[in-house]
């Protein structure tokens, strides 16, 4: 079965950096594009990052251009994502998600995510 | 960017009712949208796709429907299960873009 498993989160001073993996089985990796998705406390989902199934297309939210940058590991199953110069609302639960359908932008299969806490 | 509005937010329901939770976009998005069910501490759920079809292993009572700038998602029993949070998204550009999100709750 479809396994996404998040890990890497924690508390983080404001400018510093964190990498978020994201460990994949249960599917051929190399197939399919990856989305990250994240939910603030009390809030709804918000799409933050996209990257194609071999790692040559990425998108941004506008809130994280710049700042996060997606990537993945096809040989180890593994998505990242490496953020930089964190604020206080990057504070959140971090959501991978697996890409099907149309364009790749529907997120078929989910993991549980991880909390990131952005404070000093 | 092609903005979301959800409605209701949230609302009262009672086992065995019929729920119907609407989704409008800023722009239209031809069929390309989603809806997806989530519950506090666990990994969001893909319910129904292209507006209309059916994720695999999804319950024949949730339904979807529209095309263009309206859609809805229709529960049609509701059962003890269903009560979490459903949240539309569009899925035709980036960024991609979700609704407020509709919780559910027991009457």
């Amino acid at each position: 079965q479809v396994q996404l498993v998040e890990s890497g989160g924690g508390v983080v001073q404001p400018g510093r950096s964190l990498r978020l993996s994201c460990a994949a089985s249960g599917f051929t990796f190399s197939d399919y594009a990856l989305h990250w998705v994240r939910q603030a406390p009390g809030k709804g989902l918000e799409w933050v990052a996209f990257i194609s199934y071999d790692g040559t297309n990425k998108y941004y939210a506008d809130s994280v251009k710049g700042r996060f940058t997606i990537s993945r590991d096809n040989s180890k199953n593994t998505l990242f994502l490496q953020m930089n110069s964190l604020r206080a609302e990057d504070t959140a639960v971090y959501f991978c998600a697996r890409g099907f359908g149309s364009g790749s932008y529907v997120h078929d299969y989910w993991g549980q995510g991880t909390l990131v806490t952005v404070s000093s | 960017d092609i903005q979301m509005t959800q409605s209701p937010s949230s609302l009262s329901a009672s086992v065995g009712d019929r729920v119907t939770i609407t989704c409008r976009t800023s722009q239209s998005i031809s069929s390309h949208l989603t809806w997806h069910q989530h519950k506090p501490g666990k990994a969001p759920k893909l319910l129904i796709y292209a507006t209309s079809s059916l994720q695999s292993g999804v319950p024949s009572r949730f339904s979807g429907s529209g095309s263009g700038t309206d859609f809805t998602l229709t529960i049609s029993s509701l059962q003890p299960e269903d009560f979490a949070t459903y949240y539309c998204q569009q899925s035709y550009s980036t960024p991609l873009t979700f609704g407020g999100g509709t919780k559910v709750e027991i009457k």
